[in-house]
């Protein structure tokens, strides 16, 4: 059965302080790692994807890196903004023109000024 | 600009009553998605459809049901069937032949049961 597992559940930063957010998969032919951000009763909303392992992406403050068993989300000097429910998904199956998708279940991060 | 656009924001739902979400997209993407998030929990397959007049279980299919008379709509209709129906419903839809961005999601609709 595929697995997606997010660590930590819940994560909190003081303003500048760089950490990583964790997502370990177990999964039978990955197609590709999303990373979605999600705000307080909002859908989610994309960041990255990553499709092998060392493969890495960047944005702002945030940069996604990938191996075989496991993807980090680094964020560099995070701000209060940034703060937000951080999920990981990952895409095994293509059947059609539907791609789906399996989710952890997210970070919670919060950084204070 | 083009999106998907959920409504209500917010619904509630008597006791065994079925109550319909509505989802519309104008990204012309063929394949469409219903996923249930609840606290502390992933996001959850309900159904998916590839093309018109065609769909598919998920996960957690029981207690829902689906139409996709239209490319660009994807209702779901909770109903009385389903237990525990208070949760965050998520619509979202993909582009065939390019998985770059995965899924282009709704803003949701939170079911709660008065």
């Amino acid at each position: 059965e595929d697995q997606v597992t997010q660590s930590p559940e819940a994560l909190r930063l003081q303003e500048g302080e760089s950490s990583s957010l964790n997502c370990s998969y177990t999964v039978s032919g990955l197609r590709g790692l999303f990373w979605y951000r999600q705000d307080p009763g909002k859908g989610p909303e994309f960041l990255f994807t990553l499709y092998s392992a060392g493969e890495e992406k960047e944005k702002e403050r945030l940069k996604a890196t990938l191996t075989k068993k496991e993807s980090f989300l680094h964020i560099t000097a995070p701000k209060p903004e940034d703060s937000a429910t951080y999920l990981c998904a990952v895409q095994v199956r293509v059947s059609g023109s539907a791609r789906q998708l399996t989710f952890g279940s997210g970070t919670q991060l919060t950084v204070l000024p | 600009d083009g999106g998907i656009t959920q409504s209500p924001k917010y619904l509630f739902r008597k006791e065994g009553q079925n109550v319909t979400l509505s989802c519309e997209q104008n990204l012309n993407h063929d394949a469409m998605y219903w996923y249930r998030q609840d606290p502390g929990q992933g996001l959850r397959l309900i159904y998916y459809s590839q093309i018109v007049n065609d769909f598919q279980k998920g996960d957690i299919a029981e207690g829902y049901s689906v139409s996709r008379e239209k490319k660009e709509s994807f209702p779901l209709t909770v109903t009385s069937a389903q237990k525990n129906p208070t949760a965050f419903y998520l619509c979202a839809s993909s582009v065939p032949g390019r998985a770059n961005y995965g899924y282009t999601f709704g803003s949701g609709t939170r079911l709660t049961v008065v």
